[in-house]
């Protein structure tokens, strides 16, 4: 157990919906990431908040948003939503923003499926 | 980020060390090398990471090349339960994402 939870385990939505997925990090944890595991384009980076900023952007589309709270938790909100979209999505979270080296400690995911 | 190059799968007999390659032939000197993997469709788990010298932790150990163009993870006693993709990553001092490639998938042979 990495202690970064993950909530909800599966979604099935339909195309054109709008989804939030939530992401509680670690205890103390100050970093979130967002990444996607797709069959095609295996697991890609997002996006990164640190306490309540937006530090490093990956692969995002325009359709999705994320953000992180006060008390650290995040939403990765998806709309639009494609066929495409359907993925894995992993949050992490890491101990510091400039940490020397970058263990970074992944919640169990969340299954999105789009019909 | 540097890029990694490693082999698509590899087997290994359970008790045997099980030992993944890693290609970087591009690494530059600030770069770190870090190892992860992923049991099944489980969040991806850090292994071990090292600039330049050997490292080794209670899950496996990392050798980099003296010239840090390749590296070789090495699980000593490999069993079942190490099934799984293994990433090689290479990141910079200070970036934090990382990039995750196509892996190594292990498979351990009873």
């Amino acid at each position: 157990d990495s202690g970064v939870t993950q909530t909800p385990k599966h979604l099935i939505t339909a195309t054109g919906q709008r989804v939030t997925l939530r992401c509680s990090p670690r205890s103390g944890d100050l970093s979130v990431y967002w990444y996607q595991q797709s069959l095609d384009q295996g697991l890609q980076f997002l996006i990164q908040y640190y306490n309540g900023e937006e530090r490093a952007k990956g692969n995002i589309l325009e359709r999705f948003s994320a953000q992180q709270f006060p008390d650290l938790h995040s939403e990765l909100n998806l709309s639009s939503l494609e066929l495409g979209d359907s993925a894995l999505y992993f949050c992490a979270s890491s101990g510091a923003g400039t940490a020397w080296y970058n263990e970074q400690f992944f919640g169990p995911g969340t299954r999105l499926t789009v019909l | 980020d540097a890029k990694t190059t490693q082999p698509p799968s590899m087997d290994c007999a359970e008790g045997r060390a099980a030992n993944l390659p890693c290609n970087h032939s591009t690494i530059s000197g600030n770069e770190y090398v870090y190892w992860y993997r992923q049991i099944h469709s489980q969040g991806p788990q850090y292994i071990i990471h090292g600039l330049k010298n050997n490292e080794t932790n209670e899950m496996a150990s990392l050798i980099i090349t003296e010239d840090r163009k390749s590296s070789t993870l090495i699980l000593p006693h490999a069993t079942l339960r190490d099934t799984a993709v293994y990433y090689c990553i290479v990141s910079n001092f200070g970036n934090e994402k990382l990039t995750f490639g196509t892996g190594t998938r292990l498979t351990i042979i009873p």
